[in-house]
């Protein structure tokens, strides 16, 4: 059964505390994403992973980092939290192999409350 | 800009109806997906399809590629059916496209 983890389902932080987000995915997959999700919004592209070490902006990048530095283990940061960062935050991964029609396979999510 | 449209963004029904959730799309794609959020977060995915119809109990997804449209058919509606329902849409590289999900509530 395949299956993306993340860190942790709810956190509580302060304004510019330094956040982690882990997310572990135990499929082999080359590909990892970072989302977040806001009522209305839908989900938003953050950051993805293509391979270790590598990595490209998505859509909303500002405010945030990313590591990867094993295949299976990726991370969001956020350098210095702020309460515009509270949001629902979802990692995916997704095989390359037959790229193009690969689904995705996402983790819990983790809500972020930032005060 | 939305690439990807949903409708309607809430709906309600009763126990045993039949349930339309219409995804509208205006980029090129090499796939389209029908996800499905519960309440608390998770995202599990029920369809991926490039042309035609996949049928899955009693969901059934359409597309039609012509026409950049898709639908999310489910038949006799059980309130477990409560849920978000997310369209997305995937080119070749990894670029998705999100709805912003339709919120159905199944009445007893």
């Amino acid at each position: 059964d395949v299956k993306v983890t993340q860190s942790s389902r709810y956190l509580v932080k302060r304004t510019g505390e330094k956040v982690f987000l882990e997310c572990v995915q135990d499929m082999d997959h080359e590909n990892m994403f970072w989302y977040r999700q806001d009522p209305g919004l839908g989900l938003r592209l953050i950051y993805f992973s293509y391979d270790v070490k590598m990595k490209e902006k998505g859509d909303i990048p500002e405010g945030y980092s990313v590591s990867r530095e094993k295949k299976e283990r990726f991370s969001l940061i956020l350098e210095s939290a702020s309460t515009n960062q509270t949001s629902m935050y979802l990692c995916a991964s997704r095989s390359r192999l037959g790229s193009s029609y690969n689904e995705q396979f996402f983790g819990p999510g983790t809500r972020l409350t930032v005060l | 800009k939305n690439e990807v449209e949903q409708s309607p963004q809430n709906l309600t029904a009763q126990e045993g109806e039949f349930i339309t959730i219409n995804c509208s799309y205006s980029v090129g794609i090499s796939a389209l997906h029908w996800l499905q959020q519960h309440p608390g977060g998770g995202i599990v995915s029920l369809f991926m399809l490039s042309s035609g119809k996949k049928k899955h109990g009693r969901l059934i997804a359409t597309i039609n590629i012509q026409e950049k449209h898709s639908s999310l058919h489910i038949t006799a509606s059980h309130p477990r059916d409560s849920a978000v329902y997310i369209c997305a849409a995937s080119n070749t590289g990894n670029q998705f496209y999100f709805g912003t999900g339709t919120s159905l509530t199944v009445i007893p």
